[in-house]
C-alpha cells in the first residue's frame, strides 16, 4: 500500500533551534501534502496544506514565519519550526494525497515528537 | 463548519467481543468519510474509505457504514482481539474542500 516516510521520528534540542521535519510519499506522487499538530489524547489539527509549487495555506492562527513548509516536489514536503520554543513542543504529523484525485484516501507517516528543552 | 463527533470516548472490552464505535458528522454534504487508527505516538494507518456514493465497506474483521443522510457512520469491529486496542479516529472530507475534519477520536482496549 501506499507509504508516507516521516523522518525524523524524535527530535529533542535546545531552545532556539530551527528544525527541519521531512515528508515524502514513496510509491505515489502528491500535488497536495497536509502538515498536522497533535497534542496528548487529543485529534489532529490541522496547520497547513502545501501544494507542490506553491505557496502553503495556513490555518487560521497558525504562524507562517515560524512554521515554515516547503513542498519543492511531488514526493516531498517539509515543515522547519524556527527558533523553536517548549511550547512547540509537540507531535507533529505530515499527510499525502494521492495526486489521482479528491477521492483517494490520504496516507499519513508515523509522526515526528519533537522535544524542545 | 463541520464537526465531527465520536461516542464513546474510550471503550474497554473483553477479548472476542464484537464492538461498534460510531462517528456523527454535522454537515452531511461530505465527499467520503475515512476511519483510521493511530496506536500510541504513532500515526494514523488508513482502515476504511467510504466515498459520498456508498454505504459501506468491509476489510477482514472491520466494517464501516455509511448513512450521509443522517449524518453518521459506524465501525464495526468482529472478534475483537487484543492487538485490536488502540485510538480509532473518524475524519469526514467535505465537498467544496480538500480537508479532512477530525473526531476526537475512541480509545479502545481490548483485554486479554
Amino acid at each position: 500500500g501506499a507509504v508516507v516516510s516521516q523522518h525524523p521520528s524524535w527530535v529533542i534540542c535546545k531552545s532556539g533551534t530551527s528544525v527541519k521535519i521531512e515528508c515524502r510519499s514513496l510509491d505515489f506522487q502528491a500535488t497536495t501534502m497536509f502538515w498536522y499538530r497533535q497534542f496528548p489524547k487529543q485529534s489532529l489539527m490541522l496547520m497547513a496544506t502545501s501544494n507542490e509549487g506553491s505557496k502553503a495555506t495556513y490555518e487560521q492562527g497558525v504562524e507562517k514565519d515560524k512554521f515554515l513548509i516547503n513542498h519543492a516536489s511531488l514526493t516531498l514536503s517539509t515543515l522547519t519550526v524556527t527558533s523553536a520554543h517548549p511550547e512547540d513542543s509537540s507531535f507533529y504529523i505530515c499527510s499525502a494525497r494521492d495526486m489521482r484525485g479528491l477521492g483517494q484516501p490520504q496516507h499519513f507517516g508515523d509522526g515526528t515528537r519533537l522535544s524542545i528543552l | 463548519k463541520q464537526e465531527v463527533t465520536q461516542i464513546p470516548a474510550a471503550l474497554s472490552v473483553p477479548e472476542g467481543e464484537n464492538l461498534v464505535l460510531n462517528c456523527s458528522f454535522t454537515d452531511s454534504a461530505i465527499y467520503n468519510l475515512q476511519w483510521f487508527r493511530q496506536d500510541p505516538g504513532k500515526g494514523l494507518t488508513s482502515l476504511l474509505l467510504i466515498q459520498s456514493s456508498q454505504r459501506e465497506q468491509t476489510s477482514g474483521r472491520l466494517n464501516a457504514s455509511l448513512d450521509k443522510s443522517s449524518g453518521r457512520s459506524t465501525l464495526y469491529i468482529a472478534a475483537s482481539q487484543p492487538g485490536d486496542s488502540a485510538t480509532y479516529l473518524c475524519a469526514v472530507k467535505e465537498t467544496s474542500g480538500s480537508r479532512l475534519t477530525f473526531g476526537e477520536g475512541t480509545q479502545l482496549t481490548v483485554n486479554p
